[in-house]
């Protein structure tokens, strides 16, 4: 099975920062690689596919990169409804889906 | 507009059984493949099994091989997970979500609003 792993576990940031989450997995990939964000209580939600196509409706302060076994979430200028947990997802290999163990979010 | 609801979710004890279902709408349900997952408490999301369109190819995690059973009536547009042989590390919130492929790439599109199993005497 193809293990993802996020780092860090949680970050702290202020309204307006640029924050990177990262996100290794055990084997390539190729850009078989999803993003998703989950606010308290929440379902999860999907923000970016392949690496980097950005869901209709998601801000353009999110973008994602990445190819083969490292990949980045990126968020250009933190706003409040960003702080949330996200969970970066492996498609390539399947089944298992496999998430990494998510990176929460938290206002500075 | 896309709709996922899970319902069934409640307490039980170890060893016992619960059936959730998710009832989709907003879409042509036979078109999809349909996926559980679950979220214990405080902990990241798990997979726990996958569904065709038609129900022909059925997939589990190891976790819950032999224990749960995935199933979905496409007239009803209805998903359903059976669960057997309950154990407290089974205690989470369970979504269904709807698999969504773009030219190869998969992901969970849609996903409802989870409904929570606990597992305790």
């Amino acid at each position: 099975d193809i293990q993802m792993t996020q780092s860090p576990s949680s970050l702290s940031a202020f309204v307006g920062d640029r924050v990177t989450i990262t996100c290794r997995a055990s084997q390539s990939i190729s850009n078989y690689l999803n993003w998703y964000q989950q606010t308290p209580g929440k379902a999860p939600k999907l923000l970016i596919s392949a690496a980097s196509d950005l869901q209709s409706g998601v801000p353009s302060r999110f973008s994602g990169s990445g190819s083969g076994t490292d990949f980045t979430l990126t968020i250009s200028s933190l706003q409040p409804e960003d702080f949330a947990t996200y969970y970066c997802q492996q498609s390539y290999s399947t089944p298992p889906y496999t998430f990494g163990q998510g990176t929460k979010l938290e206002i500075k | 507009e896309v709709q996922l609801v899970e319902s069934g979710g409640g307490l039980v004890q170890p060893g016992g059984s619960l059936r959730l279902s998710c009832a989709a709408s907003g879409f042509t349900f036979s078109n999809y493949e349909m996926i559980w997952l679950r979220q214990a408490p405080g902990k990241g999301l798990e997979w726990v099994s996958y569904i065709s369109g038609s129900g022909s190819a059925i997939y589990y995690a190891d976790s819950v091989k032999g224990r749960f059973t995935i199933s979905r009536d496409n007239a009803k547009s209805s998903l359903y997970l059976r669960m057997n042989s309950l154990r407290a590390e089974d205690t989470a919130v369970y979504y269904c979500a709807r698999e969504w492929e773009d030219s190869g790439f998969e992901s969970f599109d849609y996903w409802g609003q989870g409904t929570l199993i606990t597992v305790s005497s």
